[in-house]
C-alpha cells in the first residue's frame, strides 16, 4: 500500500525489556513525526525528523526513549527499560512537506508493558 | 506553549442530522488547524485542514470555520451518516523551528445513529 506502515502491529513487553518500533513513511516524504497516544486522549508530540536530521526531541518523555531515521525513510523508535506507564499507541506520521502540515498516520503500534 | 480544548467530549445525533464540534487555541501565532478522524483500530485520517489566512473552507459534507480573532475553530457534518461514527480530534500549530508540530485536543466521539 502507499500508506505509512507501522510495526509490530501490538507489542507486548515485560518491564525493563527494551523495544524497538518501526515507521515506513510514504516514499518521498520529508518531514516524519512520531506521537504518543494514550487511550482516550489525542495524540502527544514525541520528536520530529525531517529527512535524517531530527530537528525535535523535546517530546521524548525520558532518556529511555530514542528514535532515529538515518537515511531520511524508516525511522525507528526505541524504548529501553520499558516502565507500565509506557503503554500506549506510538503513532507514526509523515508529510510530503518540509513544514510538516498535511501529514498522514500510520495505524500505529499498541505497546503494552506488563 | 500551545493548549487545545475541544468540546463536547462525545456528541450523539440521529442519522441526516448535521454534527458540529468546536475547538479553541491558546497560542495566536498558530496557523495551521486540521482535523482528524479515528477509527476504532486505526490511525488518525487527515479529513480537512484550514490555514489562518482563510475563514471558511468546505469539501462536500463537511466544513471548517476559523475565527482568529476568538481564536476558535469547528468543524461542520451535515447530512451525517453511520460511517461517520468515530473519534474527532481537532489540532492547532504553529511554524516552530521550521516546521509545524501538532498540539491536539482530547478528541471528540461521534455516534450517528441510524
Amino acid at each position: 500500500g502507499a500508506g505509512v506502515s507501522q510495526s509490530p502491529r501490538y507489542k507486548v513487553a515485560k518491564r525493563g525489556q527494551d523495544v524497538a518500533l518501526r515507521c515506513d513513511p510514504i516514499s518521498g516524504h520529508v518531514s516524519l513525526f512520531w506521537y504518543q497516544q494514550a487511550l482516550g486522549q489525542g495524540p502527544e508530540f514525541l520528536t520530529y525528523f525531517q529527512n535524517e536530521a531530527q530537528l525535535d526531541k523535546s517530546g521524548l518523555p525520558s532518556d529511555r526513549f530514542f528514535a532515529e531515521r538515518p537515511e531520511g525513510s524508516v525511522s525507528t523508535l526505541k524504548i529501553q527499560r520499558t516502565q507500565q506507564e509506557d503503554s500506549a499507541v506510538y503513532l507514526c506520521a509523515s508529510s510530503p512537506r518540509q513544514g510538516g502540515t498535511e501529514a498522514f498516520f500510520g495505524q500505529g503500534t499498541r505497546l503494552t508493558v506488563v | 506553549g500551545e493548549n487545545v480544548e475541544q468540546h463536547p467530549s462525545t456528541l450523539s445525533v440521529q442519522e441526516g442530522d448535521s454534527a458540529v464540534i468546536k475547538c479553541t487555541y491558546s497560542d495566536s501565532a498558530s496557523n495551521y488547524f486540521p482535523w482528524y478522524k479515528q477509527e476504532l483500530g486505526k490511525g488518525p485520517q487527515l479529513i480537512i485542514d484550514i490555514r489562518s489566512n482563510v475563514g471558511e473552507k468546505k469539501d462536500q459534507r463537511i466544513a471548517v470555520t476559523l475565527n482568529k480573532t476568538a481564536k476558535h475553530f469547528s468543524l461542520h457534518i451535515t447530512e451525517t451518516q453511520p460511517e461517520d461514527s468515530a473519534v474527532y480530534f481537532c489540532a492547532a500549530s504553529s511554524v516552530s523551528g521550521g516546521y509545524n508540530k501538532l498540539i491536539f485536543g482530547a478528541g471528540t466521539r461521534l455516534a450517528v445513529h441510524p
